[in-house]
C-alpha cells in the first residue's frame, strides 16, 4: 500500500519555464514532508521540506506547497534549469522519530 | 567534508551467498538508515538506528536480513542465501538529528546471479 504517490512518472518541461511535481499522501498523521533530488548513479539529495502546520515553504527557485485537506502537496521550480533534469521523490514522515516514507519519483526533463 | 560513504560501489554474488555492505555515516551522525532502491521505484525503508541500537527495524523483509551498527558509527548490512530478488541499490543515510534530513551514500548496487 502506497503511502506516498507520485502518479506522473516523467514530466518535461521547457527550459525558463515552471516546473510542477506532485504528490499524494494517504496518511493523515504524516506531519513533515521533504523532496529530495537524485542524478543516476549517486544518491538522492535533500532538496526542500515544509512541516504540517505550515502551508508554503520556499528556497531560491523552489517552492512547495502543502494542502493537508487534500493531502496533496507539489514542488515548483522556476524558471527551470537543464540542472534540473533529475528524479525527483516526495516524502513524509509521521512523527519526529519515524522513518521517512518515499514516493516512487518523478522523472523530470528540462528541455533546451 | 567527507559524505556518507558505502562500500562497495557493486556487487555482483550468486544466488545462496552471503554479502555484507558497508556503509560509514558522515562524522558525528547519531541517527543512521538503510533503504532499498529498485528499478522504478522510490527508496524503500529497511532499518533505522539511533546510536548502537535498531530503533526500527521494521522494514527489513525477512529474517535473511541483519544489520549492525556495534560503536554507532559504521554500520554493516548482512544478507544470508542471497536470492535474485534481493538485486538492488542499497542506500544508506545519516542525519545528525532524528529531525534532520538524511544525507545519503551513492548506495551499493547489489547483483544476485
Amino acid at each position: 500500500d502506497q503511502q506516498v504517490k507520485q502518479n506522473s512518472p516523467s514530466l518535461s518541461v521547457q527550459e525558463g519555464r515552471i516546473s510542477i511535481l506532485n504528490c499524494d499522501y494517504t496518511n493523515s498523521m504524516f506531519d513533515y514532508f521533504l523532496w529530495y533530488k537524485k542524478y543516476p548513479a549517486e544518491g538522492p539529495t535533500f532538496l526542500i521540506s515544509i512541516s504540517s502546520i505550515k502551508d508554503k515553504n520556499e528556497d531560491g527557485r523552489f517552492t512547495v506547497f502543502l494542502n493537508k485537506s487534500a493531502k496533496h502537496l507539489s514542488l515548483h521550480i522556476v524558471p527551470s534549469q537543464p540542472g534540473d533534469s533529475a528524479v525527483y521523490f516526495c516524502a513524509a514522515r509521521q512523527n519526529r522519530d519515524d522513518k521517512i516514507i518515499f514516493g516512487k519519483g518523478t522523472r523530470l526533463h528540462i528541455l533546451p | 567534508g567527507a559524505g556518507v560513504s558505502q562500500t562497495p560501489s557493486n556487487k555482483v554474488t550468486e544466488k545462496g551467498k552471503y554479502v555484507e555492505l558497508r556503509c560509514d555515516p558522515i562524522s558525528g551522525h547519531t541517527a543512521l538508515y538503510w533503504y532499498r532502491q529498485s528499478l522504478g521505484q522510490g527508496p524503500e525503508f529497511l532499518i533505522y538506528f539511533q546510536g548502537t541500537g535498531a530503533a526500527d527495524d521494521s522494514g527489513l523483509p525477512n529474517d535473511r536480513f541483519f544489520a549492525v551498527r556495534p560503536e554507532g558509527s559504521v554500520s554493516t548490512l548482512k544478507i544470508q542465501r542471497t536470492e535474485r530478488g534481493d538485486s538492488a541499490v542499497y542506500l544508506c543515510a545519516s542525519s545528525s538529528t532524528i529531525n534532520s534530513p538524511l544525507h545519503f551514500g551513492n548506495g551499493t548496487r547489489l547483483t544476485v546471479t
